[in-house]
Parts: C-alpha cells; structure tokens; sequence
C-alpha cells in the first residue's frame, strides 16, 4: 500500500521556538495533503488542507499565522508551528491523497507528537 | 458545516462477543471511509464504501453504507484481542478535493 512518512515521531521544544513537521509521499504523488490534529483519546481535527503549488485551505479557527504549511512538491508538505506554546502540545498527523492510485483514500503519517515545555 | 457523529464512544466487550459502532452524517455523503488507530499508533484505512445500501466484507467485519449515504456501520464479529483500538469513521462530502470529516471514534477494548 501507499507509504507516507512523517518526521519527526517526536519532538520537545522551548516556549516561544518554531516546529517544522515534514510528510513526504513515498511511492505516490500526492496532489492534496491534509493535516490534523488529534488530543489524547479524541478524534482528528482537520487543521488545513493543502494542495500542490497553491495556498492552504484552513478550517475555521486555525491561525494560518501559527500554523504555517508549504506544499511546494507533490511528495512533500511541512507544517510549522510558529512560536510554540505549551497550549500547541498535541499529536500531529498528515494525510495525503494522490489523484490515481488509493484515490480517494488517505494515507496517514505516523505522526508527530509535539511537547511544548 | 458537515458534521459526523459516532456511538457508542466507549465499547468493552468480551472476547469472542460481538461489537457495532455507528455513524451518522449531518449531509449526504460521497463515501465513507473507516480506519483503525491502534493506541499509540496512527490511523489505518479499513475500507471505503462509495454505493447507497453497500455491504463489504473483511473477515470478521462488516461494513455497511445506508441507503441515503448518510449513515454507516462497523460490525465485528466474534472480537479477539487484536481488534483493541479507536475505530473512526470518516465521511467525505462533494467537494473536489475530498476532504474527510472524521467521527469522534469509537475506542474498543476487549478483554480475554
């Protein structure tokens, strides 16, 4: 099946510092990636949608400012989380949809568990 | 906006009983689409149903997509320990790009 990676697994950083997130596509092209947020024991929020060369769709109530996502390939997109604060701990995971095999379907990362200390 | 609801939220069986958890859709739905996330893990596509009034089958589980495309379920037959985790639902709209609106899950937890 599709493979989509995700890294880092896991990550610790200062108040106030910025958090890149990467997820990269391996075997397919990825023309939409999604991120999502999940809190323990809740389900995924999608955060914002991004699609190959153009700007990020974000869902209401998501700072485009703090949550900063670049899809310039269509097997890479990153997130950045821009001056971190404790409140921005959570589990971050990506989709991503390519537009011939699996279409349709979303094929996740394994996550990213970001601590904000 | 669309809207998914998921029940139950919690599901605690015996193993070798069997378990349902339930979606319902706000909107008409283009396919549903269910995934396991095993605690810990991230989730894992199960399989998508496209057709009004689908059942599909794998193994022990069996899928269904109601008749008006907006509301589905997840059936297990038979539960073993290795079916412990969070199963979530998501539903995608008409929209182009296919964006999935997830249910709240439901977190299964079978004891031997």
């Amino acid at each position: 099946g599709a493979v989509v990676s995700q890294h880092p697994s896991w990550v610790i950083c200062k108040s106030g510092t910025s958090v890149k997130i990467e997820c990269r596509s391996l075997d397919f092209q990825a023309t939409t990636m999604f991120w999502y947020r999940q809190f323990p024991k809740q389900s995924l929020m999608l955060m914002a949608t991004s699609n190959e060369g153009s700007k990020a769709t974000y869902e209401q109530g998501v700072e485009k400012d703090k949550f900063l996502i670049n899809h310039a390939s269509l097997t890479l997109s990153t997130l950045t989380v821009t001056s971190a604060h404790p409140e921005d701990s959570s589990f971050y995971i990506c989709s991503a949809r390519g537009g011939g095999q699996g279409k349709g379907k979303a094929f996740f990362g394994q996550g990213t568990r970001l601590t904000v200390v | 906006g669309q809207q998914v609801m998921q029940i139950p939220q919690y599901q605690h069986v015996q193993e070798g009983e069997d378990f349902t958890t339930y979606c319902n859709s706000s909107t008409t739905l283009s396919n549903i689409q269910w995934y396991k996330q095993r605690p810990g893990g991230h989730p894992v596509f199960l399989i998508q149903l496209v057709k009004s009034g689908e059942v599909k089958k794998q193994k022990r589980l069996t899928f269904q997509f109601g008749e008006a495309k907006k509301n589905s379920s997840l059936h297990i037959t038979a539960t073993q320990t290795t079916d412990v985790g969070t199963y979530f639902c998501a539903g995608a709209g008409g929209t182009s790009y296919g964006k999935l609106t997830f249910g709240q899950g439901t977190i299964l937890t079978v004891h031997p």
